[in-house]
Protein backbone atom coordinates (compact mmCIF):
# COMPACT_ATOMS: atom_id res chain seq x y z
CA UNK A 1 0.00 0.00 0.00
CA UNK A 2 0.96 3.43 -0.32
CA UNK A 3 2.69 5.35 2.49
CA UNK A 4 1.50 8.00 4.21
CA UNK A 5 3.75 9.76 6.65
CA UNK A 6 3.07 12.22 9.74
CA UNK A 7 5.10 14.27 11.88
CA UNK A 8 5.71 14.72 14.84
CA UNK A 9 4.08 11.30 16.18
CA UNK A 10 4.43 13.16 19.51
CA UNK A 11 4.09 16.61 20.95
CA UNK A 12 3.72 18.02 24.23
CA UNK A 13 2.83 22.02 24.58
CA UNK A 14 1.79 25.25 26.88
CA UNK A 15 -1.66 26.36 26.76
CA UNK A 16 -1.43 29.23 24.19
CA UNK A 17 1.01 28.39 21.84
CA UNK A 18 0.30 26.66 18.49
CA UNK A 19 1.56 23.23 17.22
CA UNK A 20 2.25 22.49 13.59
CA UNK A 21 1.50 18.59 12.36
CA UNK A 22 2.60 17.77 8.80
CA UNK A 23 1.56 15.35 6.88
CA UNK A 24 3.27 13.83 3.57
CA UNK A 25 2.20 11.04 1.17
CA UNK A 26 5.71 9.93 0.16
CA UNK A 27 5.16 7.97 -2.96
CA UNK A 28 1.91 9.09 -4.58
CA UNK A 29 0.20 12.40 -4.94
CA UNK A 30 -2.26 13.26 -2.86
CA UNK A 31 -4.88 16.05 -4.17
CA UNK A 32 -7.32 15.65 -1.31
CA UNK A 33 -5.92 15.17 2.36
CA UNK A 34 -8.34 14.69 5.77
CA UNK A 35 -7.49 15.50 9.91
CA UNK A 36 -9.19 13.18 11.72
CA UNK A 37 -9.48 13.76 15.54
CA UNK A 38 -9.57 10.53 17.99
CA UNK A 39 -10.22 10.84 21.73
CA UNK A 40 -9.32 8.36 24.11
CA UNK A 41 -11.59 4.65 23.65
CA UNK A 42 -13.42 6.64 21.14
CA UNK A 43 -13.09 6.58 17.08
CA UNK A 44 -12.32 8.72 14.83
CA UNK A 45 -13.76 11.99 13.72
CA UNK A 46 -13.39 14.01 10.50
CA UNK A 47 -12.58 17.42 11.22
CA UNK A 48 -11.62 18.62 7.99
CA UNK A 49 -10.74 17.81 4.50
CA UNK A 50 -7.81 19.36 2.82
CA UNK A 51 -8.00 20.57 -1.02
CA UNK A 52 -4.30 20.95 -2.71
CA UNK A 53 -4.61 24.34 -4.05
CA UNK A 54 -7.52 25.67 -2.25
CA UNK A 55 -8.93 26.14 1.27
CA UNK A 56 -9.99 23.22 3.67
CA UNK A 57 -13.51 22.11 4.55
CA UNK A 58 -14.40 21.72 7.71
CA UNK A 59 -16.89 19.65 9.50
CA UNK A 60 -19.49 21.20 11.35
CA UNK A 61 -18.54 22.28 15.11
CA UNK A 62 -14.67 22.55 13.98
CA UNK A 63 -13.28 25.88 14.51
CA UNK A 64 -11.34 26.70 11.56
CA UNK A 65 -9.33 29.90 12.72
CA UNK A 66 -8.72 27.17 15.63
CA UNK A 67 -7.38 24.89 13.41
CA UNK A 68 -5.63 26.12 10.67
CA UNK A 69 -5.14 23.39 7.60
CA UNK A 70 -2.53 24.32 4.57
CA UNK A 71 -2.08 22.13 1.65
CA UNK A 72 0.36 23.94 -0.55
CA UNK A 73 1.19 20.61 -3.05
CA UNK A 74 0.26 17.54 -3.72
CA UNK A 75 2.49 15.49 -1.01
CA UNK A 76 1.77 17.95 1.91
CA UNK A 77 -0.78 19.21 4.35
CA UNK A 78 -0.38 20.52 7.69
CA UNK A 79 -2.66 21.49 10.65
CA UNK A 80 -1.60 24.22 12.85
CA UNK A 81 -3.47 23.95 16.37
CA UNK A 82 -3.48 27.83 17.42
CA UNK A 83 -3.58 28.70 21.07
CA UNK A 84 -3.66 25.23 22.19
CA UNK A 85 -5.63 24.46 25.46
CA UNK A 86 -5.76 21.29 27.70
CA UNK A 87 -9.00 20.43 25.78
CA UNK A 88 -7.25 19.95 22.36
CA UNK A 89 -5.41 17.31 23.72
CA UNK A 90 -6.02 14.26 21.78
CA UNK A 91 -4.30 11.83 18.68
CA UNK A 92 -4.46 13.91 15.18
CA UNK A 93 -4.42 10.95 12.04
CA UNK A 94 -4.30 12.96 8.38
CA UNK A 95 -4.92 10.65 5.55
CA UNK A 96 -4.56 10.65 2.11
CA UNK A 97 -6.15 8.97 -1.27
CA UNK A 98 -4.75 9.68 -4.77
CA UNK A 99 -8.12 9.25 -6.40
CA UNK A 100 -11.68 10.04 -5.74
CA UNK A 101 -13.35 6.91 -3.93
CA UNK A 102 -10.06 4.68 -4.11
CA UNK A 103 -8.50 3.20 -0.64
CA UNK A 104 -7.57 5.91 1.73
CA UNK A 105 -3.69 5.35 3.96
CA UNK A 106 -2.99 6.58 7.16
CA UNK A 107 -0.39 8.20 8.63
CA UNK A 108 0.70 7.09 11.99
CA UNK A 109 -0.75 9.53 14.17
CA UNK A 110 0.30 12.59 16.70
CA UNK A 111 -0.10 12.31 20.10
CA UNK A 112 -0.97 16.20 21.24
CA UNK A 113 -0.96 16.93 24.86
CA UNK A 114 -1.45 20.29 26.08
CA UNK A 115 -0.37 21.46 29.35
CA UNK B 1 -25.84 11.34 7.51
CA UNK B 2 -24.03 8.13 7.28
CA UNK B 3 -24.01 6.19 10.68
CA UNK B 4 -21.42 3.44 11.26
CA UNK B 5 -22.64 0.38 13.85
CA UNK B 6 -19.81 -2.17 14.86
CA UNK B 7 -20.51 -5.46 16.65
CA UNK B 8 -19.04 -6.74 19.25
CA UNK B 9 -17.65 -3.64 20.50
CA UNK B 10 -14.65 -6.20 22.41
CA UNK B 11 -14.12 -9.88 21.31
CA UNK B 12 -11.58 -12.32 23.29
CA UNK B 13 -10.94 -15.69 22.04
CA UNK B 14 -8.49 -18.15 22.04
CA UNK B 15 -5.81 -18.72 19.80
CA UNK B 16 -6.86 -20.56 16.49
CA UNK B 17 -10.39 -19.74 16.45
CA UNK B 18 -12.01 -18.54 13.27
CA UNK B 19 -14.23 -15.31 14.15
CA UNK B 20 -16.15 -12.69 12.46
CA UNK B 21 -16.86 -9.05 12.68
CA UNK B 22 -19.92 -7.18 12.26
CA UNK B 23 -20.06 -3.81 10.60
CA UNK B 24 -23.52 -1.81 9.58
CA UNK B 25 -24.17 1.08 7.48
CA UNK B 26 -26.89 3.57 7.60
CA UNK B 27 -26.74 4.89 3.74
CA UNK B 28 -26.27 2.43 1.45
CA UNK B 29 -25.50 4.15 -1.63
CA UNK B 30 -21.70 3.99 -0.69
CA UNK B 31 -18.93 3.53 -3.29
CA UNK B 32 -16.44 1.48 -0.85
CA UNK B 33 -15.89 0.11 2.59
CA UNK B 34 -12.49 0.29 3.76
CA UNK B 35 -12.00 -2.33 6.98
CA UNK B 36 -8.72 -1.21 8.72
CA UNK B 37 -6.66 -2.27 12.03
CA UNK B 38 -5.21 0.09 14.82
CA UNK B 39 -3.15 -1.19 17.47
CA UNK B 40 -3.21 0.86 20.71
CA UNK B 41 -1.52 4.30 20.21
CA UNK B 42 -1.06 4.01 16.60
CA UNK B 43 -2.23 5.52 13.46
CA UNK B 44 -4.49 2.84 11.29
CA UNK B 45 -3.58 0.05 8.53
CA UNK B 46 -5.39 -0.74 5.97
CA UNK B 47 -6.21 -4.20 5.42
CA UNK B 48 -9.00 -4.22 2.91
CA UNK B 49 -11.07 -2.14 0.68
CA UNK B 50 -14.30 -3.26 -1.14
CA UNK B 51 -15.85 -1.21 -3.98
CA UNK B 52 -20.04 -1.56 -3.91
CA UNK B 53 -19.78 -3.33 -6.99
CA UNK B 54 -17.99 -6.39 -5.13
CA UNK B 55 -19.39 -9.14 -2.51
CA UNK B 56 -15.99 -10.21 -1.01
CA UNK B 57 -12.14 -9.29 -1.24
CA UNK B 58 -9.93 -11.61 0.42
CA UNK B 59 -6.31 -10.95 1.64
CA UNK B 60 -4.42 -13.70 3.25
CA UNK B 61 -6.34 -15.00 6.12
CA UNK B 62 -8.65 -12.24 5.88
CA UNK B 63 -12.13 -11.90 4.23
CA UNK B 64 -14.51 -9.16 4.01
CA UNK B 65 -17.89 -9.26 2.47
CA UNK B 66 -20.37 -6.58 1.49
CA UNK B 67 -24.19 -6.71 0.88
CA UNK B 68 -24.80 -2.89 0.24
CA UNK B 69 -28.44 -3.40 -0.07
CA UNK B 70 -29.01 -4.47 3.36
CA UNK B 71 -25.67 -1.60 4.60
CA UNK B 72 -23.69 -4.80 6.28
CA UNK B 73 -20.60 -5.76 6.09
CA UNK B 74 -18.21 -8.94 7.86
CA UNK B 75 -14.50 -9.21 8.32
CA UNK B 76 -13.78 -12.93 8.72
CA UNK B 77 -10.15 -13.92 10.78
CA UNK B 78 -9.29 -17.13 10.04
CA UNK B 79 -7.07 -19.08 12.35
CA UNK B 80 -6.91 -16.26 14.60
CA UNK B 81 -2.93 -15.74 15.92
CA UNK B 82 -2.05 -13.29 19.07
CA UNK B 83 -0.93 -10.94 16.62
CA UNK B 84 -4.44 -10.15 15.69
CA UNK B 85 -5.26 -8.51 18.38
CA UNK B 86 -5.77 -4.74 17.92
CA UNK B 87 -8.98 -2.73 17.49
CA UNK B 88 -10.54 -3.59 14.05
CA UNK B 89 -12.40 -0.43 12.27
CA UNK B 90 -14.46 -0.20 9.51
CA UNK B 91 -14.98 2.77 7.87
CA UNK B 92 -17.41 3.92 4.84
CA UNK B 93 -17.93 7.52 2.49
CA UNK B 94 -20.61 9.10 2.60
CA UNK B 95 -23.63 8.07 1.25
CA UNK B 96 -23.42 8.91 -2.58
CA UNK B 97 -19.89 9.07 -2.84
CA UNK B 98 -18.20 12.59 -3.34
CA UNK B 99 -15.11 14.21 -1.73
CA UNK B 100 -15.62 13.86 1.67
CA UNK B 101 -13.86 11.42 4.72
CA UNK B 102 -14.39 8.70 6.26
CA UNK B 103 -17.21 7.84 8.66
CA UNK B 104 -16.26 4.87 11.20
CA UNK B 105 -17.88 2.75 13.80
CA UNK B 106 -16.08 2.42 16.92
CA UNK B 107 -14.40 -0.57 16.47
CA UNK B 108 -14.51 -4.06 18.07
CA UNK B 109 -11.35 -4.52 20.23
CA UNK B 110 -10.06 -8.06 19.88
CA UNK B 111 -7.58 -10.12 21.78
CA UNK B 112 -6.84 -13.22 20.91
CA UNK B 113 -5.55 -15.02 23.82
CA UNK B 114 -1.81 -17.44 23.22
Amino acid sequence: GAVVSQHPSWVICKSGTSVKIECRSLDFQATTMFWYRQFPKQSLMLMATSNEGSKATYEQGVEKDKFLINHASLTLSTLTVTSAHPEDSSFYICSARRLRNTEAFFGQGTRLTVV
Amino acid sequence: KQEVTQIPAALSVPEGENLVLNCSFTDSAIYNLQWFRQDPGKGLTSLLLIQSSQREQTSGRLNASLDKSSGRSTLYIAASQPGDSATYLCAVPPGGGGADGLTFGKGTHLIIQP
